[in-house]
């Protein structure tokens, strides 16, 4: 079955810290795979995607993301984090008609 | 470019009526246009797909009497809770896109913040 998985429901950084959120999928075909921020009560904002190329993905406000196909992983890294970036994090991965399979989302905490 | 909008942003309204919800494509046409729910603290849950001019897909175990979808252009799609409850309070988010391939990125509105007294 297609799903995607994100590990870890919550995860805290100190300010200038590096980052990184795992992502794992299942999904039998191409994997089209997605990163969306949503900060509170807002809508979903892309940060970036990949469907094909280079594996390593940079994406909007420094972010990027490495598409493992060994590890069936997508994770997304920033190498400093700031207090803005605070926010949930969904991973998610593109199927037929276009629908997207969502992962449960990982809420980042920053530090001071 | 891009911007999907959603009025109202918010709606409070008594049990038993209908409330409806609007998802505008500003500056492209959207072919497909996606409604989600959001509970607090979880992932977006897929209610249906709208193509324009034709009927919503509904996902399994969403009601399509209850949750009327209407695509009637390639710019705007209608939500209507209709007969709403207290179970329906939620947030509901809506998404477009100019094509229906899975390589397709999709645009997501603010949302709309529900609750039914």
């Amino acid at each position: 079955a297609q799903s995607v998985t994100q590990p870890d429901i919550h995860i805290t950084v100190s300010e200038g810290a590096s980052l990184e959120l795992r992502c794992n999928y299942s999904y039998g075909a191409t994997p089209y795979l997605f990163w969306y921020v949503q900060s509170p009560g807002q809508g979903l904002q892309l940060l970036l995607k990949y469907f094909s190329g280079d594996t390593l993905v940079q994406g909007i406000k420094g972010f990027e993301a490495e598409f493992k196909r060994s590890q069936s992983s997508f994770n997304l890294r920033k190498p400093s984090v700031h207090w803005s970036d605070a926010a949930e994090y969904f991973c998610a991965v593109g199927t037929q008609g276009g629908k997207l399979i969502f992962g449960q989302g990982t809420e980042l905490s920053v530090k001071p | 470019g891009a911007v999907v909008s959603q009025h109202p942003s918010w709606v409070i309204c008594k049990s038993g009526t209908s409330v409806k919800i609007e998802c505008r494509s500003l500056d492209f046409q959207a072919t497909t246009m996606f409604w989600y729910r959001q509970f607090p603290k979880q992932s977006l849950m897929l209610m249906a797909t709208s193509n324009e001019g034709s009927k919503a897909t509904y996902e399994q175990g969403v009601e399509k009497d209850k949750f009327l979808i209407n695509h009637a252009s390639l710019t705007l799609s209608t939500l209507t809770v209709t007969s709403a409850h207290p179970e329906d309070s939620s947030f509901y988010i809506c998404s477009a896109a100019d094509g229906t391939a899975n390589t397709d990125t999709q645009y997501f509105g603010p949302g709309t913040r529900l609750t039914v007294l």
